[in-house]
């Protein structure tokens, strides 16, 4: 159980372009997803925290206007990608949680990741 | 503010030896602390976590840690290494809220 798919696992595209990754709860609804970034031999740094139904709160030094997130349903997130550019490429990575009486505590069930590769 | 230090930045042991991945932690209050592995192309899995609750915590595939407050440690232990456990793994922390501070990754490599 608790499953996070993300879609696509990789995405190429010309500087400019908008790219728009998706992420899944399979099999529980998410309160909340997140959003992270991982760079090459580096750790995840959390870019945005989303709840169903509300905007996103984003972490400090992320571009709200360049990374849109849309969480419209319990059981999907999406994060878009606007004019990319070639700094933008990275290792894009969702998590989710199923709320509950845990809290805060909640554990955190991460998707397989979309590599993103601006050209 | 919440940090944390993992001290090894690569682990290699051989198959059937004993593995220790180093992580120290830095917090204002009682945090929770977590182990994640991330292997190739795959989600990162939740190895255990520390919440308060017992020091030494057991997670899956034989690992465990133990929480040491007085050296600010969160060390994963595993007392025979396989093949399989090859892969990234991550120290984590969280201080009352659902943000995870996430530590540098520690590479660890099982020969034969």
């Amino acid at each position: 159980g608790a499953v996070v798919s993300q879609h696509p696992s990789w995405v190429i595209c010309k500087s400019g372009t908008s790219v728009k990754i998706e992420c899944r709860s399979l099999d529980f609804q998410a309160t909340t997803m997140f959003w992270y970034r991982q760079f090459p031999k580096q750790s995840l740094m959390l870019m945005a925290t989303s709840n169903e139904g509300s905007k996103a709160t984003y972490e400090q030094g992320v571009e709200k206007d360049k990374f849109l997130i849309n969480h419209a349903s319990l059981t999907l997130s999406t994060l878009t990608v606007t004019s990319a550019h070639p700094e933008d490429s990275s290792f894009y990575i969702c998590s989710a949680t199923a709320g509950g009486p845990a809290g805060w505590q909640e554990t955190q069930y991460f998707g397989p990741g979309t590599r993103l590769l601006v050209l | 503010a919440q940090s944390v230090t993992q001290l090894d930045s690569h682990v290699s042991v051989s198959e059937g030896t004993p593995v220790l991945l180093r992580c120290n932690y830095s917090s204002s209050y009682s945090p929770s602390l977590f182990w994640y592995v991330q292997h190739p192309n795959k989600g990162l899995q939740l190895l255990l976590k520390y919440t308060s609750a017992a020091t030494l915590v057991k997670g899956i595939n034989g690992f465990e840690a133990e929480f040491k407050k007085s050296e600010t440690s969160f060390h994963l232990t595993k007392p025979s290494a396989h093949m399989s456990d090859a892969a990234e793994y991550f120290c984590v922390v969280s201080e009352r809220t659902d943000k995870l501070i996430f530590g540098t990754g520690t590479r660890l490599q099982v020969f034969p």
